[in-house]
């Protein structure tokens, strides 16, 4: 089956830096990705919409300049999380979209995991 | 918007038995679809099983099987004979026909009593 990969997978960095964590589908082109976040027993989130070589689509209440997103290829997604603070701390899921607009298949990275120091 | 709803945050089973999480959702929209999702300790999120609205068979995946009744707006998981590595979080998802993203429930977590 079709793979997604995330990372790092677990990331620590200080209060105030920026961590940037890569979804890349490694066997397939992936015109659109999703980022989720999911915080400690809760359920997962959606942040924000990557379509490659256009901006993001961001869901309320998700600020747009402290989490970067960039679809720069058709495998690669990136999510940077600037100047971090300890309330970022969480699971980060990114999952991409195979095929056209006719076809529905996602696939789901195994995750990242940040703590904010 | 759509909502997923899961009403129990944690169910146990005894291992070989048979054990069913409850999912009820709300749309205004007729064609969607939906899917539940395994979320074990490793956080990595495994699809067990999906449903598209416009089909009235339910769909089954070997142990697994569901009870979609779409004018009810429920979708339930039933697993049988229950193993050990049925141990996970589970969520119920919903997806637009067009749309792209997840909306998931807030997910059960299921106990295998060996």
């Amino acid at each position: 089956g079709a793979v997604v990969s995330q990372h790092p997978s677990w990331v620590i960095c200080k209060s105030g830096t920026s961590v940037k964590i890569e979804c890349r589908s490694l066997d397939f082109q992936a015109t659109t990705m999703f980022w989720y976040r999911q915080f400690p027993k809760q359920s997962l989130m959606l942040m924000a919409t990557s379509n490659e070589g256009s901006k993001a689509t961001y869901e309320q209440g998700v600020e747009k300049d402290k989490f970067l997103i960039n679809h720069a290829s058709l495998t690669l997604s990136t999510l940077t999380v600037t100047s971090a603070h300890p309330e970022d701390s969480s699971f980060y899921i990114c999952s991409a979209k195979r095929g056209g607009p006719s076809t529905d298949t996602q696939y789901f990275g195994p995750g990242t995991r940040l703590t904010v120091l | 918007a759509q909502t997923v709803t899961q009403s129990q945050p944690e169910m146990s089973v005894q291992e070989a038995e048979t054990v069913t999480l409850s999912c009820t959702y709300d749309t205004s929209e007729s064609d969607y679809y939906l899917f539940w999702y395994k979320q074990p300790p490793s956080r990595q999120m495994i699809l067990v099983i999906r449903q598209e609205a416009y089909k009235q068979q339910n769909a089954t995946e070997n142990r697994f099987s569901v009870n979609f009744q779409k004018a009810a707006k429920s979708f339930s998981l039933k697993i049988s004979d229950s193993q050990l590595g049925d141990a996970a979080m589970y969520f119920c998802a919903y997806r637009s026909s067009y749309g792209q993203n997840f909306v998931f429930g807030p997910g059960t977590r299921l106990s295998v009593l060996p």
